[in-house]
């Protein structure tokens, strides 16, 4: 089955612990971003990935690092996360790099930081 | 960078009713336009999109038509019923057609049995 595979779905920890969300796709996928959804605000894009090795800061960047070492894995790693990173996070990829591509999303990360 | 404006925020109908949901965007140069349904616990999944070739586009209940003059776009719902009940979002491109979308910031869709 074609999907974007995220792990965790669930996450609590606490301030300053480093923590890696995962993301996979096996639909050979160029384009990979991550976003973050919270009340009022809607998606904001945080990282995208044109291609392997090839990544780019979205809206959000701060605070997050990403990295494309292989086609289908994506990881959003937090080095030190604070509490205003408590947020819906989701993974998406895409055919190709063009806007018009549809975009398929994991199932989301719940994250707590406290 | 390109700005969508999204209303409104929550919107409960009938089953059987119409919903409506319009975006409004700022970058004139913009011509893809698609909408995304969030069910709950599920990542956002694409239903319609719009080019801007095109006036209007159809897909059983649900329909999209665009306003490149007066910058919107609107999803219509026919005949709605409670599995349409979700979070929706519109999108554009970033730039007039940069490598990614700029998503609205969602409808709550409440459709009462």
């Amino acid at each position: 089955e074609a999907q974007v595979t995220q792990n965790p779905r669930y996450l609590i920890t606490v301030t300053g612990k480093k923590l890696t969300v995962t993301c996979s796709q096996n639909m050979n996928h160029e384009y990979m971003s991550w976003y973050r959804q919270d009340p009022g605000l809607g998606l904001r894009q945080i990282y995208y990935s044109m291609n392997v090795e090839v990544t780019d800061k979205g809206d959000v960047p701060e605070g997050y690092k990403v990295s494309r070492k292989e086609k289908r894995n994506f990881p959003l790693i937090l080095e030190s996360p604070s509490p205003n990173q408590t947020s819906l996070y989701f993974c998406a990829s895409s055919l190709s790099i063009r806007v018009d591509t549809e975009a398929f999303f994991g199932q989301g990360t719940r994250l707590t930081v406290v | 960078g390109e700005n969508v404006e999204q209303h409104p925020s929550t919107l409960s109908v009938q089953e059987g009713d119409s919903a409506v949901i319009k975006c409004t965007y700022s970058d004139s140069a913009s011509n893809y336009f698609p909408w995304y349904k969030q069910e709950l616990g599920k990542g956002p999944q694409l239903i319609i999109d719009i080019r801007s070739n095109v006036g209007e586009k159809k897909d059983q209940r649900i329909a999209v038509t665009l306003n490149k003059t007066a910058k919107h776009f609107s999803l219509h719902i026919t005949e709605t019923q409670p599995e349409d009940s979700a979070v929706y979002f519109c999108a554009v491109p970033s730039q007039g057609g940069s490598e990614k979308l700029v998503f609205g910031k969602g409808t709550k869709l409440t459709v009462n049995p």
